[in-house]
């Protein structure tokens, strides 16, 4: 079974300031996919990045880049110039192959302080 | 991408009693996920819902409880039944369009069981 950890249950960070979020994940599986979904208080989830497993290259997306170690599993959020708007739940997912599913980490709760 | 509503966004809904919620795709799509969140937590997958087929259910969910239909291609209906205040929550629709790799999620609905 896949299962998907982040240690920060809690982060701030202060407006323009750049954060990190951590996430490690445990897989024997070689084709997968991972990502990262924000979701503000009260409001729906969306995708903020995705990762394929088999390019080595990080994704990034404007002020959104990931850090992905594979033979560590480990897989990493970056925010650059840190908005208000980016107060929100942050959840790691994995995904097999097309299987669709996938299985999330337990959340991190980021504050961006003005 | 694709767009997703549900049915309804919120209810409060005696014990014993069932509730049924909708899920409505603007694209067709072949797979549709239902979740369970608590407020604050992380997602658990409930079933997959594919059309054509009967939904499978992860570890711990079953049909008597969790009723799923998929009559088609663009609507799903998840049915909570004899419903208790452990089944306060909210309840996701998500779905992957085509070989996008990708989740997308409704609103979500937020159900409390007195």
């Amino acid at each position: 079974a896949q299962t998907v950890t982040q240690s920060q249950p809690e982060m701030s960070v202060q407006e323009a300031e750049t954060v990190t979020l951590s996430c490690t994940y445990d897989t024997s599986e070689s084709n997968y996919y991972l990502f990262w979904y924000k979701q503000p208080p009260s409001r729906q989830m969306i995708l903020v990045i995705r990762q394929e497993a088999y390019k080595q290259q990080n994704a990034t997306e404007n002020r959104f880049s990931v850090n992905f170690q594979k033979a560590a599993k480990s897989f990493s959020l970056k925010i650059s110039d840190s908005q208000l708007g980016d107060t929100a739940m942050y959840f790691c997912a994995f995904m097999i192959g097309n299987a669709g599913k996938s299985t999330f980490g337990d959340g991190t709760t980021l504050t961006v302080k003005p | 991408s694709a767009v997703i509503s549900q049915k309804p966004s919120r209810d409060i809904c005696q014990r014993g009693t069932s509730l049924t919620i909708q899920c409505q795709v603007d694209s067709q799509v072949t797979m549709m996920f239902w979740y369970r969140q608590q407020p604050g937590q992380s997602l658990t997958l409930i079933a997959t819902a594919n059309q054509g087929s009967e939904a499978t259910y992860e570890s711990g969910f079953v049909i008597d409880k969790f009723p799923i239909s998929r009559p088609n291609l663009t609507f799903s209906t998840l049915t909570v039944s004899n419903m208790s205040p452990e089944d306060s929550s909210i309840y996701l629709c998500s779905v992957m369009p085509g070989q996008a790799y990708e989740q997308y999620f409704g609103p979500g609905t937020r159900l409390t069981v007195t």
